[in-house]
């Protein structure tokens, strides 16, 4: 019983495509992220929703749109895709702050993995 | 801006002996402090995390942390390891709790040798 699944696990596509990567968590949390993880291992934010509202949006082209449909769901949508988007793609979520759950604990996917060629 | 380094990109240690990998931060406060753990293929799984109060830090599979504000360390500790516990290990700085934006450092490689 899967707590974020990521779907597809391995994306193999062609320059200039636009492709989506689907999330959903069935923990009942209230926020959810995108994480991109370069080659190198290096892991950085991308995006972050609470409630289906964007709270955090750094620095990412904006060829990358994520959509949150309801809460348990954070999709990515990626359009024109380049070759330095090849990486692999983290959804994560996390339960409310500050509650009797509010740990800072980021609960995560198995990522999907991106490759442009 | 918050930063945190993993001095060390990969450690070989023998199966049964300790280990010990670094994490420094740079905030000025006291952040928000955890450790991640990923095996080939997987998603991240949380070790440990410290928040505030006693600065040794227990969590899963044996592992500890201790917190050394005059260093800005916050260093994970196994005092046997197994060869389950190779993986990529993640520090992590929290600074923000309301949103749980974390940064995260660059990784340490664990490999372990018969």
């Amino acid at each position: 019983d899967t707590a974020v699944s990521q779907t597809p696990k391995y994306l193999v596509t062609q320059m200039g495509n636009d492709k989506s990567i689907k999330c959903e968590q069935n923990l009942g949390h209230d926020t959810m992220y995108w994480y991109k993880q370069d080659s190198k291992k290096f892991l950085k934010i991308m995006f972050s929703y609470n409630n289906k509202e964007l709270i955090i949006n750094e620095t990412v082209p904006n060829r990358f749109s994520p959509k949150s449909p309801d809460k348990a769901h954070l999709n990515l949508h990626i359009n024109s895709l380049e070759l330095g988007d090849s990486a692999v793609y983290f959804c994560a979520s996390s339960p409310p702050s500050g509650g009797a759950e509010g740990t800072g604990e980021l609960f995560f996917g198995e990522g999907s993995r991106l490759t442009v060629l | 801006a918050q930063s945190v380094t993993q001095p060390d990109i990969h450690i070989t240690v023998s199966e049964g002996a300790s280990l010990e990998l670094r994490c420094n931060y740079s905030y000025g406060a006291t952040p928000y402090l955890f450790w991640y753990v990923q095996s080939p293929g997987q998603g991240l799984q949380l070790l440990l995390k410290y928040f505030s109060g006693d600065t040794l830090v227990q969590g899963i599979k044996g592992f500890e942390a201790e917190f050394k504000r005059s260093q800005s360390s916050f260093n994970l500790r196994k005092p046997s390891v197994h060869w389950s516990d190779a993986a990529e290990y993640f520090c992590a700085v929290g600074f923000n709790f309301g949103n749980e934006k974390l940064t995260f450092g660059t990784g340490t490689r664990l490999t372990i040798i018969p």
